[in-house]
């Protein structure tokens, strides 16, 4: 079955340093890939997706992520970060077929950004 | 403006009581789902329903039901089978149930057991 893993529970950066959240995935095809944010007490929002193509996917809030195959990793970067961004952040993966299945998402990753 | 409602944002229940989550869409989706969310834990499915009159368990659906009466509707009902319901419980839904789809998410309900 197809699983995720975000190995970094929580991460601190400064304000307007660069972000790199890590995400492996574990499938056997392409899968189908997301990140999505959370703030405190909220629901989720959409970052951005890969399904297939280039390899390097932009989103909203100046996030992007690159999928690659070799590493199964979809790892999430942000070049300089704001204090705005200070959220939790999964990554999930969908089923490459029309079965009904709902996403597989990561445990979360924690992010504190400092003055 | 299209979206998700859940309500209450914030319940209490006594032990041994059922209660019952509220979650409507106004997008139209074929697809809804429930997701429970344990600090740590991310989130873990509890039920979906690709259409109107039908649903799937998820991977923790003991002690809990839900109907599908409605397209717009998908309530869930923690009964008081449900060994620790205190958490946060999130509603989505999607435009159809294929795992390539983006699933829209409500803004939760906290559900705490006294």
């Amino acid at each position: 079955a197809q699983s995720v893993t975000q190995p970094d529970i929580h991460i601190t950066v400064s304000e307007g340093a660069s972000l790199e959240l890590r995400c492996n995935y574990s499938y056997g095809a392409t899968p189908y890939l997301f990140w999505y944010v959370q703030s405190p007490g909220q629901g989720l929002q959409l970052l951005l997706k890969y399904f297939s193509g280039d390899t390097l996917v932009q989103g909203i809030k100046g996030f992007e992520a690159e999928f690659k195959r070799s590493q199964s990793s979809f790892n999430l970067r942000k070049p300089s970060v704001h204090w705005s961004d200070a959220a939790e952040y999964f990554c999930a993966v969908g089923k490459a077929s029309n079965s009904g299945y709902a996403l597989n998402f990561g445990k979360g990753t924690s992010l504190l950004v400092t003055p | 403006d299209g979206g998700i409602t859940q309500s209450p944002k914030y319940l209490f229940r006594k032990e041994g009581q059922n209660v019952t989550l509220s979650c409507e869409q106004n997008l139209n989706h074929d697809a809804m789902y429930w997701y429970r969310q344990d600090p740590g834990q991310g989130l873990r499915l509890i039920y979906y329903s690709q259409i109107v009159n039908d649903f799937q368990k998820g991977d923790i659906a003991e002690g809990y039901s839900v109907s599908r009466e409605k397209k717009e509707s998908f309530p869930l009902t923690v009964t008081s089978a449900q060994k620790n319901p205190t958490a946060f419980y999130l509603c989505a839904s999607s435009i159809s149930s294929g795992g390539y789809n983006e699933q829209f998410f409500g803004p939760g309900t906290r559900l705490t057991v006294l």
